[in-house]
């Protein structure tokens, strides 16, 4: 089946700092990819939208130039933290849709960030 | 706008017990439906879903959904649950091209 990773898993960062979250798609091509942004004991809030080399489709809300997501090759997504804040912690998910299959999302395993 | 319902925050059922997850949209046209189960720090993985054709959805683990379009509605149901089966469901929709919105998930805990 489609395998979704993030790397690193967990990152515990002190304010001020930036911190790079990778996703990638192991054995197929994702033209598109999900990141998400999940509060404890609630549900997945849709970030931004990527796809493959052009720019990410921000949600209304969120910070573009406080989230930078790029998506230079068909198989990575990155999201950069811009100048962490401790609410910024939070468990951050992302997912790859490959091409030709309709709105079918692959989800990473998260990684939880931890801003100090 | 589309938007999910799990009216269930948190469900406790017995091992061996039938389970039956709630899920209510709402969405403009005929919808893709899914569920997914998400373990403690962990990732989701889809259950199963539907797109068209018939109502009753087979999943993974023996999960199973009905579409209701009458009601709005797709419930995750399981006849015998698994102490394993203890996670975080969430139910999503979408359609053909759209982003998919997640409800605020339901909380399943099996008691021996």
């Amino acid at each position: 089946g489609a395998v979704v990773s993030q790397h690193p898993s967990w990152v515990i960062c002190k304010s001020g700092t930036s911190v790079k979250i990778e996703c990638r798609s192991l054995d197929f091509q994702a033209t598109t990819m999900f990141w998400y942004r999940q509060f404890p004991k609630q549900s997945l809030m849709l970030m931004a939208t990527s796809n493959e080399g052009s720019k990410a489709t921000y949600e209304q809300g969120v910070e573009k130039d406080k989230f930078l997501i790029n998506h230079a090759s068909l198989t990575l997504s990155t999201l950069t933290v811009t100048s962490a804040h401790p609410e910024d912690s939070s468990f951050y998910i992302c997912s790859a849709k490959e091409a030709g299959v309709d709105n079918e999302q692959f989800f990473g395993p998260g990684t939880r960030l931890t801003v100090l | 706008a589309q938007s999910v319902t799990q009216p269930d925050i948190h469900i406790t059922v017995s091992e061996g017990a039938s389970l039956e997850l709630r899920c209510n949209y709402s969405y403009g046209a005929t919808p893709y439906l899914f569920w997914y189960v998400q373990s403690p720090g962990q990732g989701l993985q889809l259950l199963l879903k539907y797109f068209s054709g018939d109502t009753l959805v087979q999943g993974i683990k023996g999960f199973e959904a009905e579409f209701k379009r009458s009601q709005s509605s797709f419930n995750l149901r399981k006849p015998s649950v698994h102490w394993s089966d203890a996670a975080e469901y969430f139910c999503a929709v979408g359609g053909p091209g759209q982003k998919v919105t997640f409800g605020t998930g339901t909380k399943l805990q099996v008691i021996p």
